[in-house]
């Protein structure tokens, strides 16, 4: 069946570098890519998301890269911050997003002060 | 605007028992959907409504669950009777019907544990 794989499950980056999180889907009719942040206690929030027509979208500190090729696409944050501590989820979906989200198991990014 | 609720925050129960789970969807979503995240796997979906309409129940478990949207607005997930793997945390979303609009909106979700 379709799924999305989600690496790595945990990530600890210093405070002020870069963080990288990975997806692969298996889907090819897949045409929308969103990415979301959970904090502790609430749920999942969209951080920001990307279309099958664009391959690299970027909202200030974060960006996500699409290759349909390879079938991956990836979150970048820059200039991490203490609350950019959180569970990241990946997430692909065809029908431009009026459809069930195949989700990524999530990573755990930590930020050290 | 408010958000997406979720009612109750926690729910306890024993195996057996009978859980009604409630979602308010943001005011307009026409879209609404459930999903479930078991203990440390990823969120899996469990069925989409379309204002009243089911269209696409293809994630929910077994005939021990069963969802409805009466009048198309708030949703109600129940379980019953519940089992030990029933437990996890169950999250309702909603959207537009929109093609300008994709993004789901989340509630906060209801853990759902059972003994």
């Amino acid at each position: 069946g379709e799924n999305v794989e989600q690496h790595p499950s945990t990530l600890s980056v210093q405070e002020g570098d870069s963080a990288v999180i990975k997806c692969t889907y298996s889907d090819s009719a897949s045409n929308y890519f969103p990415w979301y942040k959970q904090e502790l206690g609430k749920g999942p929030q969209l951080i920001i998301d990307i279309r099958s027509n664009v391959g690299e979208k970027k909202d200030q500190r974060i960006a996500v890269t699409l290759n349909k090729t390879a079938k991956h696409f990836s979150l970048h944050i820059t200039e991490t911050q203490p609350e950019d501590s959180a569970v990241y989820f990946c997430a692909a979906s065809k029908v431009l997003g009026n459809y069930q989200l195949i989700w990524g198991a999530g990573t755990k990014l930590i930020i050290k002060p | 605007e408010a958000g997406v609720t979720q009612f109750p925050s926690h729910s306890v129960i024993e195996k057996g028992q009978t859980v009604t789970l409630r979602c308010d969807p943001i005011s307009g979503h026409d879209n609404l959907y459930w999903y479930r995240r078991v203990m440390g796997k990823e969120i899996k979906f469990l069925l989409h409504f379309v204002k009243e309409s089911k269209q696409d129940e293809s994630g929910m478990p077994n005939n021990r669950f069963l969802a409805e949207r009466t009048g198309g607005t708030y949703s109600t997930l129940k379980v019953q009777p519940a089992e030990l793997e029933d437990s996890g945390v169950y999250f309702c979303a909603s959207s537009q019907l929109s093609r300008l609009s994709y993004e789901q909106y989340f509630g906060p979700g209801t853990r759902l544990t059972v003994t």
